[in-house]
């Protein structure tokens, strides 16, 4: 089955530390996407991938790091330097960048930080 | 500034009949739109989309109208069903990255 698994679905960190989330996706997709969701607030993008070794900025980079060295991963680092980690973050993949194509998300993981 | 707008958190309608759900963008050159519905601790998924040489757009019990002048689209659920419960996010394609509405949380009840 073709899909993308993030893990964990739940995450506890004490402030200060540095964290890792995994997305792995399977579809053979090359773009690949983070984005967090906040209570009453949309999806806000955080980094996005078009091929392997490139990736972007997104609305809301600060304190965040990523790396695309597989076409099939794309970890999002939550560094110590991101004022407000708590947040359910999502993983996404599509086609290509260039076209319009729907993204498929993955179940997401839920990172607390206290 | 919020390119992509849901104005209303929460829509409650009766099981049988029709949900509209609402989404307003500010961006003339958005050409591409996406409806997706969420539940709760989990990703959303994908449920349609219109291209803006279209004014609708339909796959089921669910269609999407655009009306560009007004720039507005909106999701119709016809009829609507318990397991339609979730939240939906409007998205707009902003050249290959999705600008997302804040969500509407609709409550179907029987």
């Amino acid at each position: 089955d073709g899909g993308i698994t993030q893990s964990p679905k739940y995450l506890f960190r004490k402030e200060g530390q540095n964290v890792t989330l995994s997305c792995e996706q399977n579809l053979n997709h090359d773009a690949m996407y983070w984005y967090r969701q906040d209570p009453g607030q949309g999806l806000r993008l955080i980094y996005y991938s078009q091929i392997v070794n490139d990736f972007q900025k997104g609305d809301i980079a600060e304190g965040y790091s990523v790396s695309r060295e597989k076409k099939e991963s794309f970890p999002l680092t939550v560094t110590s330097a991101q004022k407000n980690p708590t947040a359910f973050y999502l993983c996404a993949s599509s086609i290509d960048l260039w076209r319009n194509y729907e993204q498929y998300f993955g179940p997401g993981t839920r990172l607390t930080v206290t | 500034d919020q390119q992509v707008k849901q104005n209303s958190p929460s829509l409650s309608v009766q099981e049988g009949r029709i949900s509209i759900l609402n989404c307003d963008y500010t961006n003339s050159m958005f050409d591409y739109f996406l409806w997706y519905k969420k539940y709760p601790a989990e990703g959303p998924t994908f449920l349609i989309s219109i291209s803006s040489i279209k004014d609708k757009n339909e796959d089921g019990r669910f269609t999407v109208f655009l009306n560009k002048s007004a720039k507005h689209l909106s999701l119709h659920i016809v009829p609507s069903q318990p397991g339609d419960s979730a939240v939906y996010f409007c998205a707009a394609d902003q050249g290959g990255k999705l600008i997302f509405g804040q969500g509407t949380e609709l409550s179907v009840k029987p």
